[in-house]
């Protein structure tokens, strides 16, 4: 594909119910990362993949959160129970190694409102 | 932790005026360090970086010097224009870590 593509773009659901967001890297990319960010504020960090794996997921704020990748490519972030707290725009990057200088490469992002 | 400060904005500048926005960190050991942009209704671009100390970032006529003793990155330019009208992100990368640490934004409008 030509860039990150994300899904949903909008997403409206009521407090309590559970949403799930996808995410496409870039084809070849093995890092993943999921932002979130809240309205005029910068994005904030909240779990990196690499590969298949989760290798950090020191971002995400409670138990409710949860993000899966299953064969490495696609990603899944999992929000149960929403709460209004919870609405903001949620961002995926990706990159091709992971490392220190790559370009992380973001997605257009999907804005989640919990009414 | 890492930290990214920079100024609040919006900067309201007039057209070929000289643009500068504040950056300053906080990490441990030696990051990278970015400047991103996010123009109205897309997504956020990487506009320059630089992996070092001394080392100057530069695209689109923007610069940013990695100033290690002073732990700044501060993004100038020296004429802009309207379509530099955007919303700019400090951001910082260890190499400890993987993940960004953004500042909170600094929008700039660019009045013809």
């Amino acid at each position: 594909g030509a860039g990150v593509s994300q899904t949903p773009s909008n997403k409206v659901t009521e407090k309590g119910k559970y949403v799930e967001l996808r995410c496409d890297p870039i084809s070849g990319h093995t890092a993943l990362y999921w932002y979130r960010q809240s309205l005029g504020q910068g994005p904030e960090f909240l779990i990196y993949f690499q590969g298949t794996g989760a290798a950090d997921d020191s971002g995400l704020p409670n138990d409710r959160f949860f993000a899966v990748r299953p064969e490495g490519s696609v990603s899944t972030l999992k929000i149960q129970r929403t709460e209004r707290g919870d609405s903001a725009v949620y961002l995926c990057a990706s990159s091709s190694q992971g490392q220190g200088g790559d370009e992380q490469f973001f997605g257009p992002g999907t804005r989640l409102t919990v009414l | 932790g890492d930290s990214v400060t920079q100024m609040e904005g919006p900067v309201t500048l007039s057209e070929e005026a000289f643009l500068t926005i504040n950056c300053t960190y906080t990490a441990t050991g030696y990051p990278s360090l970015f400047w991103y942009v996010q123009y109205p209704g897309e997504g956020l671009q990487l506009l320059l970086k630089a992996t070092k100390a001394d080392d100057k970032g530069s695209n689109k006529g923007f610069e940013a010097t990695y100033r290690k003793e002073t732990t700044s990155f501060h993004l100038e330019k020296g004429s802009v224009q309207v379509s530099d009208s955007a919303v700019y992100f400090c951001a910082l990368r260890t190499n400890a870590g993987n993940m960004l640490t953004f500042g909170g934004g600094t929008r700039l409008m660019v009045k013809p």
